[in-house]
């Protein structure tokens, strides 16, 4: 089945202790994204990658990293969280070339940062 | 910068009303539309998508939206709603024809059906 994985999908942590939530698509897509899901925001995107060990900074990028070592995995880092983290993330992929491509995001990764 | 605005947060409905939710967006040149619902504790899905050719888009569930460049809106439409649909909308923008840049989303739409 053609999906995003994202883990955890809860975590609860406390403001410092670094973590990190993996995403892994099965599609052979180019194209990566993170996205912070907050009430009234809409979705916001953290940071994309275009392919293997091309990466860039979306709109929020504060306070977060990213690698793309491999195609299918683009796991968020947040070296030092704080409590302004606590959010819904979800990972999302899909084709690079068209901007008209569909993105598939994965089911979400609830963190609270205490 | 692109933007979109979504002005209904919050949408109360009995079943087999009919639906309109508005969608604007702030951008001159050649954009690419999406409109992505998210059902209660699951994740996006997307229903219909604008990138060219007719601007009355048909998606998934009965639902469709109508791309008028002249206003702007991509507004999703429904003519009769179930309980079902009762989840979270999202519209939102790509614009230009490459495919660096990032989907840009609205603060969304919470959609209640009631019984």
């Amino acid at each position: 089945e053609a999906q995003v994985t994202q883990n955890p999908r809860y975590l609860i942590t406390v403001t410092g202790k670094k973590l990190t939530v993996t995403c892994s698509q099965n599609m052979n897509h180019e194209y990566m994204s993170w996205y912070r899901q907050d009430p009234g925001l809409g979705l916001r995107q953290i940071y994309y990658s275009m392919n293997v060990e091309v990466t860039d900074k979306g709109d929020v990028p504060e306070g977060y990293k990213v690698s793309r070592k491999e195609k299918r995995n683009f796991p968020l880092i947040l070296e030092s969280p704080s409590p302004n983290q606590t959010s819904l993330y979800f990972c999302a992929s899909r084709v690079q070339g068209q901007a008209y491509n569909e993105q598939f995001f994965g089911p979400g990764t609830r963190l609270t940062v205490l | 910068a692109q933007s979109v605005s979504q002005h209904n947060h919050h949408v109360i409905l009995s079943e087999a009303a009919s639906l309109e939710l508005g969608c604007n967006y702030s951008y001159g040149g050649t954009v690419n539309l999406f409109w992505y619902v998210q059902y209660p504790g699951q994740h996006l899905q997307l229903l219909l998508k604008y990138f060219s050719g007719d601007p009355l888009v048909k998606g998934i569930k009965g639902f469709e939206a109508e791309f008028i460049k002249s206003k702007f809106s991509f507004n999703l439409r429904k003519p009769s709603v179930q309980w079902s649909d009762t989840a979270e909308y999202f519209c939102a923008v790509n614009a230009g024809s490459t495919g660096r840049r990032a989907l840009t989303f609205g603060s969304g739409t919470r959609l209640q059906v009631q019984p």
